[in-house]
């Protein structure tokens, strides 16, 4: 059974960089799309970008300037950094895999969510 | 973008009735090459991460029980859960994997009433 777990900082300062790591267990991460998606509070979801386990990405326009993620194949995790954080990143961080088979692209893994704040 | 938008916002049905949950995406989803369309749909309870229930807008994700169903076509879809039973209590969200940045509805809350 895959399982996916975030981990990092629930707390982070506005103008600084938020890191998360989501940490793969049950399968390798190679040959997979990886992607991080958030939740504001009591709001909808937001895709922010994906990795391929090559290393190649895609990210959200919408927040394409400040998005970084990697893998690390070695330790079966990937990680999203996001810089110039303001109030309006809190949200609950998820990590999941894509399933890509035939054309389709959905998530049919995801990590518990972590809750992020940023505040001073 | 492709914005996509579901209606009603929340819905109250009763148990053993039928919940019906539109999406309605900015430009068509249907890829014509190979006439599908790229919709899926997700179940989120409270407290979990969303859980995959349906894709190619009417596929339903393997052990997703029957009495979910999906349909529509081009920038309308549905979801149908035929006879509701409590455990379907949750937030619906459809999502477009027609092309990057994927996109979400902002949710409908279903309830019990």
């Amino acid at each position: 059974q895959v399982q996916l777990q975030e981990s990092g900082p629930g707390l982070v300062k506005p103008s600084e960089t938020l890191s998360l790591t989501c940490t793969v267990s049950g399968d390798s991460i190679s040959n997979y799309y990886w992607s991080w998606i958030r939740q504001p509070p009591g709001k909808g979801l937001e895709w922010m970008g994906y990795i391929y386990s090559s290393g190649s990405t895609n990210y959200n326009p919408s927040l394409k300037s400040r998005v970084t993620i990697s893998v690390d194949t070695s330790k079966n995790h990937f990680s999203l950094q996001l810089s110039s954080v303001t109030a309006a990143d809190t949200a609950v961080y998820y990590c999941a895999r894509e399933r890509r088979a035939g054309g389709y692209v959905v998530f049919d893994y995801w990590g518990q969510g972590t809750l992020v704040t940023v505040s001073s | 973008d492709i914005v996509m938008t579901q209606s009603p916002d929340s819905l109250a049905v009763s148990l053993g009735e039928r919940a019906t949950i539109n999406c309605k995406s900015s430009q068509s989803v249907l890829y014509s090459s190979n006439n599908k369309n790229y919709l899926a749909w997700y179940q989120q309870k409270p407290g979990q991460p969303p859980n995959l229930l349906i894709y190619w807008a009417s596929t339903r994700e393997s052990g997703v029980p029957d009495r979910f169903s999906g349909s529509g076509s081009g920038t309308d879809f549905t979801l149908t859960i035929s006879s509701l039973q409590a455990e379907d209590a949750a937030v619906y969200y459809c999502q477009q994997y027609y092309s990057t940045p994927y996109t979400f509805g902002q949710g409908t809350k279903l309830e019990i009433k």
